[in-house]
């Protein structure tokens, strides 16, 4: 079964600062995909950033970016110039092939600190 | 479009009630997901359907039963609910084909506390 692991429950930073969270995966497929998703306190789940095993180049999304290393199994999230609204719990998750359910890590609190 | 919707956005329940949690989702999407949320942990799959009719379950399906008459409706079923049932509960949904790495969009979730 595929196991998706954050090591970090809580981390801080300042704003206007930079964060990474960590996530490493296990899984036997060579073909899949992985996401960050944030929960604000609203509990809604918005996907961040999502990147295809297939594809070498590294996923950005405006401030978000991840250093994928496919055979660290390791799939990081890098938050840029963070903002007070960057603080969240911060999901990671895999998913073997497209429309299968997603498996999620335990999250990541983050604070940002003004 | 208003997407996924689940109601309650709330309830409480004694030991031993039933309820069904409702979820809705008006994107004609093929595929429908329950997970649910315990406090200071990821989501975990409780079921899922690939389309009405066809229904399978998740990580941890005890205690609960779906069914899936219609591409729209995906209702969650809690028959003797019991203090271990206390959690978020979200609903998915994601289409057949088409979209980047066909997204899986959730709804707002419901808090559930069984007492």
């Amino acid at each position: 079964a595929q196991t998706v692991t954050q090591s970090q429950p809580e981390m801080s930073v300042q704003e206007a600062e930079t964060v990474t969270l960590s996530c490493t995966y296990d899984t036997s497929e060579s073909d899949y995909y992985l996401f960050w998703y944030k929960q604000p306190p609203s509990r809604q789940m918005i996907l961040v950033i999502r990147q295809e095993a297939y594809k070498q180049q590294n996923a950005t999304e405006n401030r978000f970016s991840v250093n994928f290393q496919k055979a660290a199994k390791s799939f990081s999230l890098k938050i840029s110039d963070s903002q007070l609204g960057d603080a969240a719990m911060y999901f990671c998750a895999y998913r073997r092939r497209r429309n299968t359910p997603l498996v999620f890590g335990k999250g990541t609190r983050l604070s940002v600190i003004a | 479009n208003a997407g996924v919707t689940q109601t309650p956005k709330f309830r409480i329940l004694k030991i031993g009630q039933s309820m069904t949690l409702q979820c809705t989702q008006d994107m004609n999407h093929n595929y429908m997901y329950w997970y649910r949320q315990d406090p200071g942990m990821g989501l975990k799959l409780i079921y899922y359907s690939v389309g009405a009719g066809i229904t399978d379950k998740g990580e941890v399906p005890n205690g609960y039963n779906v069914s899936r008459s219609t591409t729209e409706d995906f209702p969650l079923r809690l028959e003797l609910a019991a203090p271990s049932q206390t959690s978020v509960y979200f609903c998915a949904s994601s289409p057949l084909a088409g979209g980047p790495i066909y997204e899986q969009y959730f709804g707002p979730g419901t808090r559930l506390t069984v007492t």
